[in-house]
């Protein structure tokens, strides 16, 4: 199963641009990967779907535009553009795997995104 | 509204059980599978398992760190899912959350609720 990294955490200043990264481990390079927003004492919110071609589907209710994503190789990122104090979470990746009673969905470790 | 509503955590002693309830509205849940996700303080998400629908015979998944232990089970008339834990150890503390998947990804959560495992 794949595993997905992903920094710990992230800063960026007010009206700022910040992109988010997770990294695929190797021979997952087609995977598909979902982000997730986590506001502080929340509980996570879906924000959207990202493959090699970048976003698969439509965003999660009420995700503005200033949130984008983009695969490539190994990695998959979430941009997120004019950053305002709201943006402020932990942002998560998963992906799933497998099929049948071998499914499993894999999360990464979560990065911290602080807005300076 | 589409919604889910966790319920059922508490304190439990090690070895203990419990089991968790998650009611939904909104959607039509037949016809939906149903994931749990857990959340230890301070860490990242993890997936617990899932359950599909009747027309996927019910087919349930599990994480390695749970299967053997956790069952999850649903009732299609009350729009409920379930996660009974059994053998319960520290490492089981978290916040559980019970979600739904679509075609794009896990679009519904609930608020959690808060499974403390301590003797």
């Amino acid at each position: 199963q794949p595993v997905l990294t992903q920094p710990p955490s992230a800063s960026a200043s007010l009206g700022a641009s910040v992109t988010l990264t997770c990294t695929l481990s190797s021979d997952y390079s087609t995977y598909r990967v979902d982000w997730y927003q986590q506001r502080p004492g929340k509980g996570p919110r879906f924000v959207m779907r990202v493959g090699t071609g970048g976003i698969v589907g439509s965003k999660g209710d009420g995700i503005p535009d200033r949130f984008s994503v983009l695969g490539s190789g190994l990695n998959r990122y979430l941009t997120i553009n004019n950053i305002q104090e709201e943006d402020e979470s932990d942002y998560h990746c998963g992906a799933d795997h497998g099929s049948g009673s071998n499914f499993v969905w894999v999360f990464g470790g979560g990065t911290k995104l602080t807005v300076l | 509204e589409v919604q889910l509503v966790e319920s059922g955590g508490g304190l439990v002693q090690p070895g203990g059980s419990l089991k968790l309830s998650c009611a939904a509205s909104g959607f039509t849940f037949s016809g939906s599978a149903m994931h749990w996700v857990r959340q230890a303080s301070g860490k990242g998400l993890e997936w617990v398992g899932r359950i599909r629908s009747k027309a996927n015979n019910y087919a349930t998944a599990y994480a390695g760190s749970v299967k053997g232990r956790f069952m999850i089970s649903r009732e299609d008339s009350k729009n409920t899912v379930y996660l009974q834990m059994n053998s319960l150890k520290t490492e089981d503390t978290a916040v559980y959350y019970c979600t739904r998947p679509s075609d794009d990804g896990m679009d519904v959560w609930g608020q959690g609720t808060t499974v403390t495992v301590s003797s």
